[in-house]
């Protein structure tokens, strides 16, 4: 089976900008989870889509936002980037344990 | 959500065996037990989760206390690539907040040749 996989790997972005990160689950499971990862924070959750629905949501503020379509596969948006967004973005494919991707690293400037 | 609680560092020589604690005294009856770790610039990686029976597989064992307030995940021969920082978290398998994993700061496991 093929993994988690996250695209892009890595963005560069400037501050007000916004971005679309994807993510494809493992084949067969239907639950999607989103991190971010930064020195100082660790790693925070920040929602889990569950065919198609949001099912639960960290605390983050509105500019982050996220979708899953029929296919599993999941998006998550960052709009107005301010510096402090620049982490690493990593999405779960859940079933039984959760399985990361590679994480996409994004760089505000 | 029940919190865990794991020393900060850990070392240990390469094909020896480590235990790495983990505290959860709050856990409720529905927690799993999850263990992941995080390699540097990687995501982080499933390593083994349990209930109430100690577990196995192919990375790791899980020995769970019987009264569930506290748990060890055992790697039987370190290697350099377990280097890393390793997870403990609790996680409701059965409730709503299923998918929503808290992770703590973790055990840095440093690996000595």
């Amino acid at each position: 089976k093929a993994g988690v996989t996250q695209t892009p790997r890595y963005l560069i972005k400037t501050r007000g900008q916004q971005v679309t990160l994807s993510c494809s689950p493992i084949s067969g499971h239907r639950s999607v989870s989103w991190y971010q990862q930064t020195p100082g924070q660790g790693l925070q959750f920040l929602f889990e889509y569950f065919s198609e629905t949001q099912r639960n949501k960290g605390n983050f503020p509105g500019r982050f936002s996220g979708r899953q379509f029929s296919n599993s596969r999941s998006e998550m948006n960052v709009s107005t980037l301010e510096l402090g967004d620049s982490a690493l973005y990593l999405c779960a494919s859940l079933s039984g344990g959760a399985f990361f991707g590679q994480g996409t690293r994004l760089t505000v400037v | 959500d029940a919190k865990t609680t794991q020393p900060n560092s850990m070392e240990s020589n390469e094909e020896e065996p480590v235990h790495l604690p983990c505290n959860h005294s709050t856990i409720s009856g529905t927690d799993y037990i999850h263990w992941y770790r995080q390699l540097p610039s990687q995501g982080p990686e499933y390593v083994i989760h349990g209930l109430t029976s100690n577990v196995n597989n192919r990375m790791a064992s899980l020995a769970i206390a019987e009264d569930r307030k506290s748990s060890t995940l055992i790697l039987h021969r370190a290697t350099l690539r377990d280097a890393a920082v390793y997870y403990c978290i609790l996680s409701n398998a059965g409730g709503t907040s299923y998918g929503k994993l808290t992770f703590g700061q973790g055990t840095i496991l440093t690996v000595h040749p």
